[in-house]
């Protein structure tokens, strides 16, 4: 079936740092969706792309639709303690979800 | 506020015994479904339902069941038939169109 894989599988980052993390897949998609999860709680989405090459920010936080349909990328700038989580990325081929592994960010205060 | 509720934040379940665990919505969404999440995995689709009175089995149903009698509304049952069921649930919904899932708090169901 439709796989997702996310790199890097977990990164430690000092305080302040950019962080970078990419999602791809052997299929084209239509959407591709970042989310976020806290220990013990329910992933919280952070952006939702529907456009090849869209580019979005939510406040720290920029992600894009790569040209290609196959990838998408989160970029977090200036990290602080509370991005610590695992960050999954989503993408919708049809009408069915698939989501990644998860990349998992600790950072460093 | 709008969302998505699941009871209890904890459950713990006997060998042999069936469990049901909650999830409402207030969102107005179509769709719904349940995801079991193990320690370091990603998400696996159990049940979905596009439509009140109508589901789908995903891609580890065994040993679950599910209703969708309102819309707003999606138990899952954890039957005694499920070998494994320590895990992390999760439900989720979204309109049919757009298909972007928000989740609820989630679950953690224990075997005792």
């Amino acid at each position: 079936g439709q796989q997702l894989n996310q790199s890097p599988q977990s990164m430690f980052i000092q305080e302040g740092e950019d962080v970078s993390m990419n999602c791809t897949s052997s299929s084209i998609f239509n959407t591709w969706l970042w989310y976020k999860q806290d220990p013990g709680e329910g992933p919280v989405l952070l952006i939702a792309l529907y456009k090849a090459g869209e580019l979005t920010s939510n406040g720290r936080l920029t992600a894009q639709f790569g040209i290609t349909r196959k990838d998408s990328f989160l970029n977090i700038s200036a990290s602080i303690p509370s991005d610590v989580g695992i960050y999954f990325c989503a993408g919708l081929p049809g009408d069915k979800v698939i989501f990644g592994p998860g990349t998992s960010l600790s950072v460093i205060p | 506020d709008g969302g998505i509720t699941q009871s209890p934040k904890y459950l713990f379940r006997k060998e042999g015994q069936n469990v049901t665990l909650s999830c409402e919505q207030n969102l107005n969404h179509d769709a719904m479904y349940w995801y079991r999440q193990d320690p370091g995995q990603g998400l696996r689709l159990i049940y979905y339902s596009q439509i009140v009175n109508d589901f789908q089995k995903g891609d580890i149903a065994e040993g679950y069941s599910v209703s969708r009698e309102k819309k707003e509304s999606f138990p899952l049952t954890v039957t005694s038939a499920q070998k494994n069921p320590t895990a992390f649930y999760l439900c989720a919904s979204s309109t049919t169109g757009r298909q972007t899932q928000y989740f609820g708090p989630g679950t953690r169901l224990l075997v005792l």
